[in-house]
């Protein structure tokens, strides 16, 4: 079975830093392009960023663009987003998710998803 | 930047169908998911690439693109299919997510 579990969130003052990881079993990693999205409290969901199976396309949303990095690890099939200059709209449940699609290069659909973990920016 | 747009929310009577839709520009031209998300839950896929039900998701569950607008439909509608709806494209070098639409079983 795919798993997917995030962890790293937490209780950030604005302006600060945050990395959130996401520990994938159960499939092949190297093999799949993995996403982060995200949901305010009471909101929607916003898709964050992308990185392909191999890391060579990465995208964000603008919103965190120079802010957030995207990164993935296949010695500990992890996928990761390091968060800098937090803001309070920041704020809200991260979830990683894997695409359908092996071997992506762009977001096709995201069929397994993570428990979510809590970033809360506040002072 | 691109949009989608979904009927903030929608009500059904149990047995009933249901049809939810999703607009954008262009939409037809572009492959359109949809997710499934209850209260506390993590969101999960209902349908991909417009049409197409992964495993163990009820028959029940169909959708269709077309034009600027995709449409997913939940015939025979149960009590447990009471959640929010979103549907999902690329953009621009972007993923959008529709609004979402909370479906109410009554």
């Amino acid at each position: 079975d795919v798993h997917l579990v995030e962890s790293g969130g937490g209780l950030v003052k604005p302006g600060g830093s945050l990395r959130l990881s996401c520990a994938a079993s159960g499939f092949s990693f190297n093999l799949f392009s993995m996403t982060w999205v995200r949901q305010a409290p009471g909101k929607g969901l916003e898709w964050v960023s992308f990185i392909s199976s191999n890391g060579a396309y990465i995208y964000y949303v603008d919103s965190v663009k120079g802010r957030f990095t995207i990164s993935r690890d296949s010695a500990t099939n992890s996928v990761y987003l390091h968060m800098n200059s937090l803001r309070a709209e920041d704020t809200g449940v991260y979830y990683c998710a894997r695409d359908g699609v092996e071997g992506a290069t762009t977001p096709f659909y995201f069929d397994h998803w993570g428990q979510g973990s809590l970033v809360t920016v506040s002072s | 930047s691109y949009d989608l747009t979904q009927p903030p929310a929608l009500s059904v009577s149990p047995g009933q169908t249901v049809t939810i839709t999703c607009s954008g520009d262009g939409l037809g031209d572009k492959y359109t998911s949809w997710y499934q998300q209850k209260p506390g839950q993590s969101p999960v896929l209902v349908i991909y690439q417009d049409a197409k039900r992964p495993s163990g998701i009820p028959e029940r569950f169909s959708g269709s693109n077309s034009g600027i607008t995709a449409t997913l439909t939940i015939s025979g509608t149960q009590a447990t299919d009471e959640a929010d709806y979103y549907c999902l494209a690329w953009g621009i070098r972007h993923v959008v997510f529709g609004g979402g639409t909370k479906l109410t079983v009554v």
